[in-house]
């Protein structure tokens, strides 16, 4: 089963609109990152999150994680034509187990 | 460009048979990770190596074996492959035993079981 669950699967916005996607996970991490995939192709680190922390930017995307309600969202301002992608939220859980559980994504397209 | 290198790109082959597909990690980097991405099963967790030694195992079949050599490369072996083996399989490198640092991922190799 997935650890973490994007919301929504699909999102479609204007271009230079903000997109926000979300998502959750169901145990206790050390940290979060979100990766973007173009289709078919590698995915691409993004940014990271430590449980510490609770919001955290990089360019035009902002991340924010609550660790009391295991959420985490990931927000995408004036959104360009090149953001359409999948993007996944991924965590690593704190008892040792060392493997990133990715979530099942969100496909964001961008109409021109 | 991540640094990581998966050969080959594509492969098709037929059920019953078995491939290999092989990683190269960056540079530097000493964790190769195994994924298995489908349709219906999103991205799947197989296996993870650390400077050779076998450090976490997700849902791999028994069909499927893996290693890590001591240049670091990695190599996925996938063998009596079903239909239901058709996946993109990446593999993504970390400088870190536990991930508190980004994974890089290679460009996939797609299996086509025919």
């Amino acid at each position: 089963s997935q650890q973490g669950e994007e919301d929504p699967q699909a999102l479609s916005i204007q271009e230079g609109e903000n997109a926000t996607m979300n998502c959750s996970y169901k145990t206790s991490i050390n940290n979060l990152q979100w990766y973007r995939q173009n289709s078919g192709r590698g995915l691409v680190h993004l940014i990271l999150i430590r449980s510490n922390e609770r919001e955290k930017h990089s360019g035009r995307l902002r991340v924010t994680l609550d660790t009391s309600k295991k959420s985490s969202s990931l927000l995408i301002t004036a959104s360009r034509a090149a953001d359409t992608a999948s993007y996944f939220c991924a965590t690593d859980l704190n008892f040792g187990n060392e493997k990133l559980t990715f979530g099942t994504g969100t496909r964001l397209t961008i109409i021109p | 460009d991540s640094g990581v290198t998966q050969t080959p790109k594509h492969l098709i082959t037929a059920t019953g048979q078995r491939v290999t597909l092989r990683c190269s990690p960056r540079s530097g980097d000493l964790s190769v990770y195994w994924y298995q991405q489908s349709l219906d099963q999103g991205l799947q967790f197989l296996i993870h190596y650390y400077n050779g030694e076998e450090r976490a195992k997700g849902n791999i079949l028994e069909r499927f074996s893996a290693q890590q050599f001591p240049d670091l490369h990695s190599e996925l072996n996938l063998s009596s492959l079903e239909l239901g083996d058709s996946a993109l399989y990446f593999c993504a490198s970390s400088v870190a035993p536990s991930l508190g640092a980004e994974a890089f991922f290679g460009q996939g190799t797609r299996l086509t079981v025919v």
